[in-house]
């Protein structure tokens, strides 16, 4: 593995299942966050993790869940999909989360979700 | 009003242009991020800067703080250059605020 990575690349979806995103990087950062890219809009953050052991909400947190057991992965879960949710997800991460010195920002390829 | 703001949405250039993309913010921040991504691509990390300039090949990127803007430049255009470029800035209260994109798009 370098840098950062994803799975899957691709998925389509029933509405009412359950969906869990992997993400795993070997930079040994802090933080990581998961975003959802939708056309016309900027990258929205879903939830966030600034060390191992915490997780915070971002801007549009419903219908997703984050855990953070280590310091290499970061899976997001939609417990129970619906439409609205079918989207680009990308996870990316940085030195640190806080501070002035939370370094360059680096992104996975990218999860193209479809809900049906 | 949205907090990060880049210009213009779209361009189109010919091979061998110049290019200027521009990125005002409206809050406090302690640094800003340009970023590009190709169609269909990941997002690739060009430039991290809290003051004055940066220079990687022919890519220049620049910050002024006191009027809260930044700017992308591109010398000598290519067609590999198409992508869409992302301007996001780290506030004080260490929130990332992304812009909306430009797409880019260079013809030979």
């Amino acid at each position: 593995i370098a840098g950062i990575t994803q799975a899957p690349t691709s998925q389509i979806l029933a509405a009412g299942r359950r969906m869990t995103l992997r993400c795993t990087q070997d930079m040994r950062h802090n933080a990581m966050y998961w975003y959802r890219q939708d056309l016309g809009l900027g990258l929205r953050l879903i939830h966030y993790s600034n060390t191992a052991g915490t997780t915070g909400k971002g801007e549009v947190p419903d219908g997703y869940s984050v855990s953070r057991a280590n310091t290499d992965d970061f899976p997001l879960t939609l417990a129970s999909a619906v439409p609205s949710q079918t989207s680009v997800y990308f996870c990316a991460s940085s030195r640190s989360g806080t501070g002035a010195n939370t370094g360059e920002l680096f992104f996975g390829e990218g999860s193209r979700l479809t809900v049906l | 009003k949205n907090e990060v703001e880049q210009s213009p949405q779209n361009l189109t250039a010919q091979e061998g242009e110049f290019i200027t993309i521009n990125c005002s913010y409206s809050v406090g921040i302690s640094a800003l991020h340009w970023l590009q991504q190709h169609p269909g691509g990941g997002i690739v990390s060009l430039f991290m800067l809290s003051s004055g300039k940066k220079k990687h090949g022919r890519l220049i990127a620049t910050i002024n703080i006191q009027e809260k803007h930044s700017s992308l430049h591109i010398t000598a255009s290519h067609p590999r250059d198409s992508a869409v470029y992302i301007c996001a800035v780290r506030s004080n209260t260490d929130k990332l605020i992304f812009g909306t994109g430009t797409r880019l798009q260079v013809f030979p």
